[in-house]
């Protein structure tokens, strides 16, 4: 069974950086793309971007100057950095994944972790 | 960006009901439209793909139509644990985007 953890501070002062990492157990990270994907409290869902594990990325326009997304194949890992936080970065973050060929859809997601930014 | 827009926001059924849930694209998306579960605390859930592909666990009362701009979730019988909130999802171009989500509660 595919299983997927976030790790990373849950609470990060305002203009630094977020850093997430996403662990894959259980499953091979090859052959998929792997997304990240946030939801203020009590709110919808953002799609934040995703990796394909060769590396290949694509962002979310909204945040695509201050977010980075890289992956780990040794570790099954795959990891984002956010910039310049401010409170409207405060969400659970999650992980995600899609299989190669699919139609998009995300098929497999970590638990979620809560970040805030406060100082 | 492709707007996705939910109807209703929220709806009270009760156990037993057939409740149909609508996701409109701002324009078309062909069949590229996911369905998710997600209850409270709770990441989501895929529940169809591809409009209308049940992902494989997810029990028969649940199904999906829909293709180009208008979509739909049926559940045929409502069950206590389907109590939650529904999200639609386009991946027919980057960026995904969501809907806002449509809220099944108990009445």
């Amino acid at each position: 069974q595919v299983q997927l953890q976030e790790s990373g501070p849950g609470l990060v002062k305002p203009s630094e950086t977020l850093s997430l990492t996403c662990t894959v157990s259980g499953g091979s990270i090859s052959g998929y793309y792997w997304s990240w994907i946030r939801q203020p409290p009590g709110k919808g869902l953002e799609w934040i971007g995703s990796i394909f594990y060769s590396g290949t990325t694509n962002y979310n326009p909204s945040l695509k100057s201050r977010v980075i997304i890289s992956v780990d194949t040794s570790k099954n890992q795959f990891s984002l950095r956010l910039s310049s936080v401010t409170a409207a970065d405060t969400a659970v973050y999650y992980c995600a994944r899609q299989p190669g060929g699919s139609y998009g859809q995300l098929d497999y997601w970590g638990q979620g972790t809560l970040v805030t930014v406060s100082s | 960006d492709i707007q996705m827009t939910q109807s209703p926001s929220s709806l009270s059924a009760s156990v037993g009901d057939r409740i149909t849930i609508t996701c409109r694209a701002s324009q078309s998306i062909s069949s590229y439209l996911n369905w998710y579960q997600q209850k409270p605390g709770k990441a989501p859930n895929l529940l169809i793909y591809a409009a209308s592909g049940l992902r494989s666990g997810v029990p028969s009362r649940f199904s999906g139509s829909g293709s180009g701009t208008d979509f739909t979730l049926t559940i045929s019988s409502l069950q206590p644990e389907d109590f939650a909130t529904y999200f639609c999802q386009q991946s027919y171009s980057s960026p995904r985007t969501f809907g806002q989500g449509t809220k099944v509660e108990i009445k």
